[in-house]
């Protein structure tokens, strides 16, 4: 399971933060990957980026928000979390994370977190 | 990056009907393509993996299938707890890429 934590309102050029707490399994585990993945009415479902273990820690990000985005391990507390930086009131979305699954065919997410209402005020 | 087109945008139906939502990517994904249900406040769901394999725990009347570059998922006999949103999903290569979603409606 996925239990997600941060604050709901954000300042405009602020930054963002939130974690997501896995419990069940492990952050460093091999046969997984930690999404963050958001929600809006204007952008629908969008990737934002993952981080996993394989010989080292791998971190992914779309160009989209490449440079504004941080996505982080914390082992001793098995959680993950996400910064997105300089944020706007296009940034107002639902923040899912997600589990990725790994070696076993296709990837996938499952499961998700229950999301997070972030609104960014101007 | 990979596009994926989904339609319908809606769909009405009524309960004990079977409906199609197809997903068309643009370019060949081969079967890494997932479906996702969404209930209206909560997160997604995966329903159907490898375009055609069905996730523990999701009802046999969930179906999935691949012509090419087209996926499409069934749903028969369709429940009361099946109105909801519906996504496409591909995992062949980063930025993974979502379909726009179909909205279905009790007619």
């Amino acid at each position: 399971q996925l239990h997600q934590s941060g604050p709901g309102l954000v300042k405009a050029s602020q930054t963002l933060s939130l974690t997501c707490a896995i419990s069940g399994d492990s952050v460093s585990s091999n046969r997984a990957a930690w999404n963050w993945i958001r929600q809006s009415p204007s952008r629908g479902l969008e990737w934002l980026g993952r981080t996993y273990f394989g010989s080292k820690w791998n971190y992914e990000y779309p160009f989209s928000v490449k440079g504004r985005i941080s996505i982080k391990p914390d082992t001793s507390k098995n959680q993950f979390s996400l910064q997105l930086n300089s944020v706007s009131p296009e940034d107002t979305a639902v923040y899912f994370c997600a589990k990725e699954i790994l070696h076993s065919g296709p990837n996938r997410f499952a499961p998700w977190g229950p999301g997070t209402l972030v609104t960014v005020s101007s | 990056d990979i596009q994926m087109t989904q339609s319908p945008s809606s769909l009405s139906a009524s309960v004990g009907d079977r409906v199609a939502i197809t997903c068309r990517a643009s370019q060949n994904i081969n079967n890494c393509l997932n479906w996702y249900q969404q209930a209206v406040g909560k997160a997604p769901n995966l329903l159907i993996y490898t375009a055609s394999s069905l996730q523990s725990g999701v009802p046999s009347r969930f179906s999935g299938s691949r012509s090419g570059t087209d996926f499409t998922l069934t749903i028969s006999n369709l429940q009361p707890e099946d109105f909801a949103t519906y996504y496409c999903q591909q995992s062949c290569e980063t930025p993974y890429t979502f379909g726009q979603g179909t909205n279905l409606e009790i007619k």
